[in-house]
């Protein structure tokens, strides 16, 4: 299985609604990764968790909360997000002891209204 | 600070033409950069990956041409096809510090027929 799974595909929210989006992977991988990617833009990183401990926070407002439960799975918890924050939320993971070969999920498109 | 620049923006070739994207990097310390391929609606795909120690790598139809001195890499695409119609993402990374991807601006490659 070399599939990162991410859901809900879609999310239509309100400011002042609370979210969670969920991300899982089965490839032992010990680094996951949360990403918000802008039309026509490249990934831009939010959140490293390296063995299920926050490693790198890219200064995200804190409105956006991650999560790692467990080393399979990531969620990205919402509150009071603004409507520039609509994006494409990705999700990737990779080996624990390096950056390469990562694997992104398919990705939740967020339209905060 | 953009660490990695990449051009051109947009690129358009006729089936079996062999499209080039250039990107250039400043942080010597980068020693890793891969290529991610991205189609409308999901996320990146690593295509293929260069260490510095190289100046070419193969897989495939995809090519890496990389240059040190000149602190630039490309990607070309052998026989081009339709279905290689995506956006194309260069990344740059360092084994040490802070190994978080930087991604270059994107391609967006057409194939016509």
């Amino acid at each position: 299985d070399t599939e990162v799974t991410q859901t809900p595909k879609h999310l239509v929210m309100g400011m002042t609604n609370k979210k969670s989006l969920k991300c899982e992977q089965h490839m032992g991988h010990r680094a996951m990764y949360w990403y918000k990617q802008k039309a026509k833009k490249p990934p831009e990183l939010m959140f490293v968790y390296s063995y299920e401990k926050l490693s790198i926070n890219e200064s995200v407002p804190s409105r956006f909360s991650p999560e790692c439960p467990n080393s399979s799975l990531l969620n990205l918890h919402l509150h009071a997000l603004q409507p520039e924050d609509s994006a494409l939320y990705l999700c990737a993971s990779s080996t624990g002891s390096t950056n390469e070969k990562l694997f992104f999920g398919s990705g939740t498109q967020l339209s905060v209204l | 600070q953009q660490q990695v620049k990449q051009s051109p923006q947009s690129l358009i070739v006729q089936k079996g033409g062999i499209p080039i994207i250039n990107c250039a990097y400043e942080n010597t310390a980068f020693d890793y950069f891969p290529w991610y391929q991205q189609f409308p609606g999901k996320g990146p795909a690593l295509l293929i990956a260069i260490r510095p120690d190289v100046s070419e790598k193969k897989e495939g139809r995809f090519t890496i041409s990389f240059n040190k001195s000149a602190k630039q890499f490309s990607l070309h695409i052998m026989d081009s096809q339709p279905g290689d119609s995506a956006t194309y993402f260069c990344a740059a990374s360092k084994d040490t510090g802070r190994r978080a991807l930087t991604f270059g601006s994107g391609t967006r490659l057409q194939v016509q027929p």
